[in-house]
């Protein structure tokens, strides 16, 4: 079984601009979860969707956004980006929703550099 | 609010030493969840291990064991006779009523052979 997959892995972009990172679930799970890592502030929880809903979220700005598709697939989005948004994004995958029950899978992240 | 607390940041030891990483945890919840992960250098989080707060039982798998105690609120991992491979950050992480993740700062561990 194929585990999570993120893409890209890694990504350079500039102050203002936007982008979009992609998350594909293990097969079956219906739950993706994502989350930022910094150095400075470890990792913090972004959001949750199940079921193409957002469930569940973290306190970061409106510019993080995301939505997830019939086939369980996600998409994050940062619009204006900002140096302090330069972290691994990791996404998370598990059967159900709700991280506490459902043990959930991890893809390798996607690196995002902001000059 | 919840809180996770790691209080370790690094660790360096030599192989097959015992190592042994502290957590201890904020919750105003009767009911949460804790959980260690493994980040190795790849960058990936692996899942090792969820406990819930109606169970006390320590646990072992292989070289590794789990001390949980709710009387001082601690989650502690210990790592039996380690070795060069163990070497990664470990974080320690609670879910309570708002269901979410909440990790701890993370302890690095280094094995040297």
């Amino acid at each position: 079984k194929a585990g999570v997959t993120q893409t890209p892995r890694y990504l350079i972009k500039t102050r203002g601009q936007q982008v979009t990172l992609s998350c594909s679930p293990i097969s079956g799970h219906r739950s993706v979860s994502w989350y930022q890592q910094t150095p400075g502030q470890g990792l913090q929880f972004l959001f949750e969707y199940f079921s193409e809903t957002q469930r569940n979220k973290g306190n970061f700005p409106g510019r993080f956004s995301g939505r997830q598709f019939s086939n369980s697939r996600s998409e994050m989005n940062v619009s204006t980006l900002e140096l302090g948004d330069s972290a691994l994004y990791l996404c998370a995958s598990s059967l159900e929703q709700g991280a506490r029950t459902n043990e959930q899978f991890f893809g390798p992240g996607t690196r995002l550099t902001v000059l | 609010a919840q809180k996770v607390t790691q209080a370790q940041t690094e660790i360096s030891v030599v192989e097959k030493e015992d190592v042994t990483l502290d957590c201890v945890y904020e919750t105003r919840d009767t009911t949460y969840y804790l959980f260690w992960y493994k980040q190795p250098p790849s960058g990936e989080l692996v899942f090792l291990i969820r406990r819930n707060s109606f169970d006390e039982q320590n646990e072992i798998s292989g070289r590794y064991s789990w001390n949980f105690q709710k009387s001082t609120s601690s989650f502690n991992f210990t790592i039996t006779a380690s070795q060069v491979v163990d070497s990664a950050v470990y974080f320690c992480a609670l879910s309570d009523s708002d269901y979410k993740l909440s990790f701890g700062a993370g302890t690095t561990v280094t094995v040297r052979a």
